[in-house]
């Protein structure tokens, strides 16, 4: 089984509407959790993390389930310019670990 | 401010050529991090430094490449001998610290990559 599991999609939606990602991790371990998006041959900026209680910001909501090992991504009212990659990002905090992204799943918002 | 800089932005290379790409972190940060992309793939973890300390070489995947950071700051990944399989995007990321034990890392700045092409 993979570390960290995405859709890979594409998810094909029309401006406005509003579009949610899953993401599966399957170490029990870990600790901190991201969103990452990744622009068409750019490189990956840091959306948002994901905090126990669910953490929102602006039209980006962000949830964790620890007890399914899921994470999720709900963006609302979408915008052209929310196409993308977006990353789902694991850590395991065990001294001085480093981040398991995901594949992504690619977002596509039309017109 | 400046971000992390990496050079050359593309490389193309022979078959059994060694390579070198070069990572400029954020300044101060003193978490460095080299990563691969290939095509429709996820980041593949390469190696870690942290200040001083050992490198984590865990992610290399094999002897073929290494890498070295001077003097706390750019680090330098090389490939030896390379191969079609080598051709990737390799990605440096930098952070300001990360707290050993555990704890939310800082954010990772990405810098551009470095797109590798193997003939």
């Amino acid at each position: 089984r993979k570390e960290v599991e995405q859709d890979p999609g594409p998810f094909n939606v029309p401006e406005g509407a509003t579009v949610a990602f899953n993401c599966t991790y399957s170490n029990s371990a870990s600790q901190s959790f991201f969103w990452y998006r990744q622009d068409c041959r750019k490189e990956p900026k840091l959306l948002m993390s994901v905090y126990s209680s669910g953490n929102e910001d602006g039209r980006f909501t962000a949830q964790l389930n620890r007890a399914s090992q899921y994470i999720s991504l709900l963006i609302r009212d979408s915008k052209l310019s929310d196409s993308a990659t977006y990353l789902c990002v694991v850590k395991v905090n065990s001294g001085y670990s480093t981040l398991t992204f995901g594949k992504g799943t690619m977002l596509l918002v039309s017109p | 401010g400046a971000g992390v800089s990496q050079s050359p932005s593309n490389k193309v290379t022979e078959k059994g050529k060694d390579v070198e790409l070069r990572c400029d972190p954020i300044s101060g940060h003193t978490a460095l991090y080299w990563y691969r992309q290939s095509l429709g793939q996820g980041l593949e973890f390469l190696i870690y430094f942290q200040g001083n300390s050992a490198p984590d070489k865990s992610g290399l995947p094999s002897d073929r490449f290494s890498a070295e950071r001077t003097g706390g700051s750019v680090s330098t990944l090389t490939i030896q001998r390379t191969q079609q399989e080598d051709s990737a995007v390799y990605l440096c990321a930098s952070s300001l610290t990360v707290l050993a034990g555990g704890g939310a890392p800082d954010t990772q700045y990405f810098g551009p990559g470095t797109r590798l092409t193997v003939l």
